[in-house]
C-alpha cells in the first residue's frame, strides 16, 4: 500500500464546474497535509494546506481534512482552463521528529478543464 | 524575493559519468530538502538539511550520491557514478521552519543518464 494514494485520473470537468481531488494517507500520526499544483515541465507550487480536521478556504480552492478516515480532499469551484494541471497531494509527520521535515507525494491527479 | 534556484536545468551524462546538482534557497531558510521524480513514478524525498547538517537522509537510494551543504548556504548533490535508472528530474526546496511550513520548490534539474 502507497503512503499517500490520489484517486487515480486524468479528471476532466467543464469550465466552471466544480473538481474534485482526493487523496488518502496511511501513517495516522502525519499532521500536516499539502497540495501543490503542478504545470507541465513545471515545479510544485502550493496552493493549500490544512493541519486541523474540517475545511479551509482560499479563494476558488477548498482544503478538507478527515484525520479520522485519514483522508484530505481538494475543491476548485468555478474551474477555469488555467487549472488544468496535475495536482499533488503531500503529507508531513510533526514538528519535532527527525523526519518532521520530509514530504511524502502521492501520484498527482491530473486535472483537465475544458472551455 | 528570489525563489530557489538550481543549476543546471539539465544534464545529459552518460553511465559511469559524475554529475554535480546545485541548489541555492531562499535566503534565509535554514531547511533545504532534495527530491527526485524518477519517469512515472511520485515525487521521492531524498534528505533534508537544517542549516550545514544533515537531519534526515533516510531517502538517500545508495553510497553513489553525496549531498553537501557547507556553511549552510547553497548545496550540492553529486551522483558517482551515475547509472541509467538516476535519470528523472531533481527538485531542490526550502523552507524557513520544519513541519506546518510550506516547503517552496525550485524549477527541477532534468537529468538523463544515457
Amino acid at each position: 500500500q502507497k503512503e499517500v494514494e490520489q484517486n487515480s485520473g486524468p479528471l476532466s470537468v467543464p469550465e466552471g464546474a466544480i473538481a474534485s481531488l482526493n487523496c488518502t494517507y496511511s501513517d495516522r500520526g502525519s499532521q500536516s497535509f499539502f497540495w501543490y499544483r503542478q504545470y507541465s515541465g513545471k515545479s510544485p507550487e502550493l496552493i493549500m494546506s490544512i493541519y486541523s480536521n474540517g475545511d479551509k478556504e482560499d479563494g476558488r480552492f477548498t482544503a478538507q481534512l478527515n484525520k479520522a478516515s485519514q483522508y484530505v480532499s481538494l475543491l476548485i469551484r468555478d474551474s477555469q482552463p488555467s487549472d488544468s494541471a496535475t495536482y499533488l497531494c503531500a503529507v508531513n509527520m510533526p514538528g519535532g521528529y527527525t523526519n518532521a521535515g520530509k514530504s511524502t507525494f502521492g501520484d498527482g491527479t491530473t486535472l483537465t478543464v475544458k472551455p | 524575493e528570489a525563489g530557489v534556484t538550481q543549476f543546471p536545468s539539465h544534464s545529459v551524462i552518460e553511465k559511469g559519468q559524475t554529475v554535480t546538482l546545485r541548489c541555492d534557497p531562499i535566503s534565509g531558510h535554514d531547511n533545504l530538502y532534495w527530491y527526485r521524480r524518477v519517469m512515472g513514478k511520485e515525487i521521492k524525498f531524498l534528505l533534508h538539511f537544517v542549516k550545514e547538517s544533515k537531519q534526515d537522509e533516510s531517502g538517500m537510494p545508495n553510497n553513489r550520491f553525496l549531498a553537501e551543504r557547507t556553511g549552510g548556504t547553497y548545496s550540492t548533490l553529486k551522483v558517482q557514478p551515475a547509472e541509467l535508472e538516476d535519470s528523472g528530474v531533481y527538485f531542490c526546496a526550502s523552507s524557513p521552519r520544519v513541519g506546518r511550513g510550506e516547503q517552496f520548490f525550485g524549477p527541477g534539474t532534468r537529468l538523463t543518464v544515457l
